[in-house]
């Protein structure tokens, strides 16, 4: 079964820290995995997109890196802001001729002053 | 605008009625995908249409819920004789997808649905 799995589901850290978040899938055959932030009462905006053969991609303060041998992705953040409060969603894609994507329920994070 | 647009934003509706749910994707996007989500969890998908047509309807929960899209732009989720299990923010999103791998899917806020 095409699983997505993240933890923690919920994280409080102070402005100005730095967190990871994780992300374990086992969805078959792999096409690529995202994460996407999800602010409250919004739709999920795409942070950074990685295929098989990528292990990194940064987008301003977000790195995310992917191994695909494990199945495991991680989100870093740098130097939080209390605007990086928001749902952090990973997203695995399978092939099977169009983007069926499974998404994971998403990590809650507070950045607090 | 040039993002995903959704409407109603709010909807609240008594059980057993019928409510149509619409999205605007981006103009030019092939692609349109609904999804659902419930309270606290994750995205459901729904249903999915390249042009107007839906080559994968499994994620429609029952024949209560029906979509269609037409002009390969608007399109409208409904649900019939809705049950209170169907309050949930359902969401849109449109990509520029034409068979590749690794394009964005742009999402609207959604429409929160509320059954009584």
């Amino acid at each position: 079964k095409n699983q997505v799995e993240q933890s923690p589901q919920s994280l409080i850290i102070l402005e100005g820290k730095n967190c990871t978040l994780q992300c374990n899938y086992t969805v078959s055959p792999f096409s690529n995995l995202r994460w996407y932030k999800q602010d409250t009462g919004r739709g999920p905006v795409s942070l950074t997109i990685m295929t098989f053969s990528e292990n990194t991609k940064s987008n301003g303060r977000y790195t995310a890196t992917l191994d695909a041998d494990t199945k495991q992705s991680s989100l870093h953040i740098t130097a939080s802001q209390l605007s990086d409060s928001a749902s952090y969603i990973c997203v695995v894609s399978a092939i099977t001729g169009f983007q069926k994507l499974v998404f994971g329920t998403g990590t809650r994070l507070l950045v607090s002053p | 605008g040039a993002g995903v647009s959704q409407s109603p934003s709010n909807k609240v509706t008594e059980k057993g009625k019928d409510v149509e749910l619409r999205c605007d994707p981006i103009s030019g996007h092939t692609a349109l995908y609904w999804y659902r989500q419930r309270l606290g969890q994750g995205l459901e998908f729904l249903i999915y249409f390249q042009g107007n047509s839906a080559p994968d309807k499994s994620g429609l929960p029952s024949d209560r819920f029906s979509a269609e899209r037409t002009g390969e732009s608007v399109s409208t989720l409904t649900i019939q004789r809705t049950q209170q299990e169907d309050s949930a923010v359902y969401l849109c999103a449109s990509s520029s997808y034409l068979g590749g791998r690794g394009d964005t899917q742009y999402f609207g806020p959604g429409t929160r649905l509320t059954v009584l």
